[in-house]
């Protein structure tokens, strides 16, 4: 099938080992942020998300952390697993500005070695 | 599976043809995205729709594309005289407005190969 992870920066993980994808934005009047996961073939899978007034949100194995000084987001998966592998998207939005519309960051490639 | 369904899942089809595409959302979500997506690059906003008005639209959107949504549930997305530069994954979303969280939950996509 086709790669979604074609041409895309690579991150190469051991099974096991906690993985950090980071991701800058650039709309300093975002307040909405998500981050997604997509398998070859498929469709986006939400991750987890996280709103201006906040600068942590934990999930199950996940962690988003947002710096609104610098406009960095980062995703922080604990003990890697081979399922895990998968491109990883950042995606910002004005929530509060009447656009609708997700901007989506370049992408992470994220590799788990057994 | 997140209850958003797209039909075709593959397309093939010769330069200067007319496809549609169908989104099917989740049920009793209001607002629904599609998106564009080429190799190696994230999605890309085409436009919106809150039930069945559609309320913005990206300049990527060439008068030879057009979106319906006209009960406010499924969708169409259809694109007339195709050309090779419109090969790409066409992503659907969908979303309950009245929701506290704005996550857009994404089909499986429709993969489009014009030749």
């Amino acid at each position: 099938g086709e790669s979604v992870g074609l041409h895309l920066p690579t991150l190469s993980v051991q099974e096991g080992d906690n993985s950090i994808i980071n991701c800058a934005y650039s709309n300093s009047a975002s307040d909405y942020f998500i981050w997604y996961k997509q398998e070859s073939g498929k469709g986006p899978q939400f991750i987890i998300d996280i709103r201006s007034n906040m600068d942590k949100r934990q999930g199950q194995r996940v962690t988003v952390l947002l710096n609104k000084t610098v406009k960095h987001l980062s995703l922080q998966i604990a003990a890697t697993q081979p399922g895990d592998s998968a491109v990883y998207f950042c995606a910002e939005s004005e929530s509060q500005g009447g656009s609708e519309k997700l901007v989506f960051g370049k992408g992470m490639k994220l590799t788990v070695n057994p | 599976d997140t209850g958003v369904s797209q039909n075709p899942r593959h397309k093939i089809t010769k330069r200067g043809q007319n496809v549609t595409f169908r989104c099917d959302p989740i049920s009793e979500h209001n607002r629904l995205y599609w998106y564009r997506q080429t190799l190696g690059q994230g999605p890309e906003f085409l436009t919106y729709f809150q039930n069945e008005a559609q309320l913005e639209k990206s300049r990527l959107l060439s008068d030879r594309f057009s979106a319906e949504r006209p009960k406010g549930s499924f969708s169409t997305l259809e694109i007339q005289r195709t050309e090779q530069g419109d090969s790409a994954m066409y992503l659907c979303a969908s979303r309950k407005a009245e929701l506290i969280t704005d996550t857009q939950y994404f089909g499986p996509g429709t993969r489009l190969t014009v030749l």
